[in-house]
């Protein structure tokens, strides 16, 4: 079965700090992996994704994730924190069951001054 | 072009009413799927639908859920009767025909419609 986690269910940074979100995957099969943003009051928004391309992958906002299949991991950073960055993020993996996304629990992300 | 659109944003129910959820995916987007977040907990799926014919129902919870989608395209999701545990947001989504593996996971989702339970 497919699972992915993500460590930390909330992050505070510094405004212009480095932010870093942490996803790791467990899959029988390599996976298609993907972030989503989740601003207040409104759905959830693709940021980026990976489909083997790849290994660096570059979203909007200026996120990107890194690919690692010997750490099982999919982080997704950011050079510089923006106050607007401040929302709930959502790592999740496809591939084992046509369709089917298998997310993790989620990290809000606090920017401060 | 018009995003998912997910109709209530908000219900308010008590212990054994009904309550519909009706999802309007994005337009030509043969693919509709249900997720639900409880609180506190990972958004888990529910259901996918290709066109007017379910494809995968195997995150139902039980046989008070009920998910249709008339003609290929909106979708309704029925709880009857309604538990406290059904307390959460449920998310719609939408994606396209898959030409490639990843595209049926590239999806676009709703605002979500928060149910609570009394």
């Amino acid at each position: 079965a497919q699972s992915v986690t993500q460590l930390g269910s909330h992050v505070s940074v510094s405004e212009g700090a480095l932010v870093l979100l942490r996803c790791n995957y467990s899959s029988s099969v390599p996976p298609y992996l993907f972030w989503y943003v989740q601003y207040p009051n409104q759905g959830l928004q693709l940021l980026l994704k990976y489909t083997s391309a790849a290994t660096l992958v570059k979203g909007i906002n200026g996120f990107e994730a890194e690919f690692k299949k010997s750490e099982t991991s999919f982080h997704l950073t950011k050079p510089s924190a923006h106050m607007s960055d401040a929302a709930e993020y959502f790592c999740a993996a496809g591939g084992t069951s046509y369709g089917k996304l298998t997310f993790g629990q989620g990290t809000i992300l606090t920017v401060h001054p | 072009e018009a995003g998912v659109t997910q109709f209530p944003s908000h219900s308010v129910i008590e212990k054994g009413q009904t309550v519909t959820l009706r999802c309007d995916p994005i337009s030509g987007h043969d693919n509709l799927y249900w997720y639900r977040r409880v609180m506190g907990k990972e958004i888990k799926f529910l259901l996918h639908f290709v066109k007017e014919s379910k494809q995968d129902e195997s995150g139902m919870p039980n046989n008070r859920f009920l998910a249709e989608r008339t003609g290929g395209t909106y979708s309704t999701l029925k709880v009857q009767p309604a538990e406290l545990e059904d307390s959460g947001v449920y998310f719609c989504a939408s994606s396209q025909e898959a030409l490639q593996g990843y595209e049926a996971y590239e999806q676009y989702f709703g605002p979500g419609t928060r149910l609570t339970v009394t």
